[in-house]
């Protein structure tokens, strides 16, 4: 049964403190998400990767939020400094897309979500 | 700017009834559209798609209607159940985008009354 994991699936700190989220997305897609879930805004994407390479990243406070993939198998999500106001559920979804609009499917708009970490800045 | 709302923030059912939750969007250039259901403490999971050369599809209790010309569509669930209880949010894409980007709408809480 592929899921995407997520660690931790709760984090509570203290603001300033540097907070990273890791996602393992599901074995052969190539595709990754990150989105913020907050009551105000529901799901916000805040970067995205094809083929581990950074395709969009405006969603993403430059400031203090960075995104990597470091390989095909983790993705990470780290804000530094932390603020109060980060406080929300990150999720990281996958998915598969081949290049080109010819590759395209159903099944390769479809997005697989892991469990989210919940983060708490005080 | 939104491109996909979602105007109900909440929907109350009765068990065995048809739940019907909406969707609109905006951008013509929207040629997917996916349905997630959420339960609290947990990511969102596909539930059913819709591609735009249809105006049906049919998975079970759950089906998803698209109206082009309206630039709307609607999950239909028949017969409701408990477990069907949930955060529901619609979801589109566009051809022209190189990943297979999402843009959800804000989300319809579904509660479904025994």
């Amino acid at each position: 049964d592929a899921r995407v994991t997520q660690t931790p699936r709760h984090k509570v700190t203290e603001m300033g403190q540097e907070v990273t989220m890791r996602c393992q997305p599901i074995l052969g897609h190539n595709t990754v998400f990150w989105y913020r879930q907050t009551m105000m805004q529901g799901l916000e994407l805040l970067a995205y990767f094809r083929n581990r390479a950074p395709l969009d990243d405006s969603g993403m406070p430059k400031d203090r939020f960075s995104a990597e993939m470091p390989d095909a198998t983790l993705a990470t999500l780290k804000i530094q400094p932390s603020e109060p106001r980060d406080s929300a559920v990150y999720f990281c979804a996958s998915g598969f897309r081949l290049l080109g609009l010819a590759g395209r499917t159903p099944s390769t708009d479809t997005q697989y979500f892991g469990p989210g970490t919940r983060l708490t800045v005080l | 700017d939104q491109q996909v709302k979602q105007n109900s923030p909440s929907l109350s059912v009765q068990e065995g009834r048809i739940s019907i939750l909406n969707c609109d969007y905006t951008n013509s250039m929207f040629d997917y559209f996916l349905w997630y259901k959420k339960y609290p403490a947990e990511g969102p999971t596909f539930l059913i798609s819709i591609s735009s050369i249809k105006d049906k599809n049919e998975d079970g209790r759950f089906t998803v209607f698209l109206n082009k010309s309206a630039k709307h569509l609607s999950l239909h669930i028949v017969p409701s159940q408990p477990g069907d209880s949930a955060v529901y949010f619609c979801a589109a894409s566009a051809g022209n985008n190189a990943g297979n980007m999402l843009t959800f709408g804000g989300g319809t809480r579904l509660m479904v009354k025994p």
